[in-house]
């Protein structure tokens, strides 16, 4: 049973650049949250699919973006990088209806220059 | 003021020594809460969820006081493995289905 994977695992852009990160849930999960977490900090929710939309929203800019596909998996576009960016960015799963509890994956880690 | 705070650490403590986290929230709609923890460069993994009536899961154990907002995870008998970050996690359920994710304390365990 594969858990949550994400792509790719490091990434380096400059700033202005254009990113997209993507992540396809544990099996049998339908609900994808995406987190940024900075150095030496915890987790920050930037939003959550369900059912191919946007459920939720954090206190993201709108340059930070997100799809999800029929299949569950979903991508995060960020546009216009700044160097604020760098950052470990976690995609979650987990099951609408099941609980609050959320499955990470191992992250992709985005360094902005 | 931050939804989810927690001892700001970090915590180096010898092999065997029990070490105590506590955790404060600040939503009282909050309706779950979690520890998860987190090795250098790794994903949080959930360690446990927090529930009013006192959990316990061999080592550790983990209490939920409402009415105080307060959390709070013991870990007894601590061993080398169980160095990493312990991220306090409150959850709004329902529809809200974001996690709000506390600082962090970092355990060091010495031999």
């Amino acid at each position: 049973d594969a858990g949550v994977t994400q792509s790719p695992t490091h990434l380096i852009k400059t700033r202005g650049q254009q990113v997209t990160l993507r992540c396809s849930p544990k099996s049998g999960h339908d609900t994808v949250s995406w987190y940024q977490q900075a150095l030496g900090q915890g987790p920050q929710f930037i939003f959550q699919y369900y059912e191919e939309e946007e459920r939720q929203r954090g206190n993201f800019p709108d340059r930070f973006s997100g799809h999800q596909f029929p299949n569950y998996s979903s991508e995060l576009n960020v546009n216009a990088l700044l160097l604020g960016d760098s950052a470990l960015y976690l995609c979650a799963s987990s099951l609408q209806g099941g609980g609050d509890e959320q499955f990470f994956g191992p992250g992709t880690r985005l360094t902005v220059l | 003021r931050k939804e989810v705070e927690q001892d700001p650490g970090p915590f180096n403590v010898p092999e065997g020594a029990t070490v105590a986290f506590n955790c404060t929230y600040s939503n009282s709609a909050s309706q779950s809460f979690f520890w998860y923890r987190q090795d250098c460069r790794k994903e949080p993994k959930l360690l446990m969820s927090v529930y009013s009536s006192g959990n316990e899961d061999g080592r550790f154990t983990a209490q939920l006081n409402r009415a105080s907002q307060y959390i709070s995870l013991l870990i007894r008998d601590s061993k080398l493995s169980d160095s990493a970050t312990y991220l306090c996690v409150g959850g709004l359920g329902g529809s809200q289905g974001n996690l709000i994710f506390g600082k962090g304390t970092k355990l060091s365990v010495k031999p």
